[in-house]
């Protein structure tokens, strides 16, 4: 069964540093999104993306992040210069529709210190 | 806000026991989507409920939704210790963007 795969599971960096979160997304979707869970709150919206750009992004997603698909089956998220508030678990979920299933990743747990 | 809200937080029960979870939510909306997930885990998508739907069965999962009251329910049947876990229900706004709003989750106890 097509999943979405994230890489890597865990992340360890040093406040100020950028990270790149990476996603595979299932092959014949069109939608994609990163969500973040900060370690026992809920899941929040980042961002979604489609056509190659950005449909719409939360308050989060400031100019520290941004999103691109570099090729046709990646899709990335990096944080160029990262706080300790960014520490959290990143999901990647993709979806074949606008208003379908959205299939979410295993996570990326980032940890700033 | 768009926030949906489980109820309960907490849910402790037997083996063989149904489990039941509410979902609230303030805005009208395309489609409801239950997940799963295990602690540090990721979020496994469970059943997904249209705004015409009103019932929707899955296996041993039965979800609801009343949009008059702008609820949803997640019926667990027969429960089993596997089935321990967080659940959370998340709405997409019916404005044409894609985004989910998740609960606050309810979290699962299946004791054997």
């Amino acid at each position: 069964e097509p999943e979405v795969t994230q890489t890597p599971s865990h992340q360890v960096t040093q406040m100020g540093q950028e990270v790149i979160l990476r996603c595979v997304p299932i092959s014949n979707h069109l939608y994609f999104y990163w969500y973040r869970q900060i370690l026992g709150q809920k899941v929040e919206f980042l961002v979604s993306f489609y056509n190659n750009e950005i449909s719409e992004k939360s308050e989060i997603f400031d100019d520290q992040f941004s999103v691109e698909r570099p090729d046709g089956s990646n899709f990335t998220l990096k944080i160029r210069s990262t706080k300790l508030e960014d520490s959290a678990m990143y999901f990647c979920a993709s979806s074949g529709d606008r208003s379908g299933e959205q299939y979410f990743g295993p996570g990326t747990r980032l940890t700033v210190t | 806000s768009q926030q949906g809200e489980e109820d309960p937080q907490a849910l402790s029960i037997q083996e063989g026991e149904n489990a039941t979870m509410n979902c609230s939510y303030k805005t009208s909306i395309n489609n409801l989507q239950w997940y799963r997930q295990n602690s540090g885990r990721g979020l496994v998508h469970l059943i997904l409920i249209r705004s015409n739907e009103r019932e929707k069965h899955s296996g041993r999962l039965r979800v609801t939704l009343d949009t008059s009251k702008k609820s949803s329910s997640l019926l667990i049947t027969a429960s089993r210790a596997a089935d321990t876990a967080s659940y959370f229900c998340a709405t997409d706004a019916n404005t044409g963007f894609q985004k989910l709003v998740f609960g606050t989750g309810t979290r699962l106890l299946v004791s054997p």
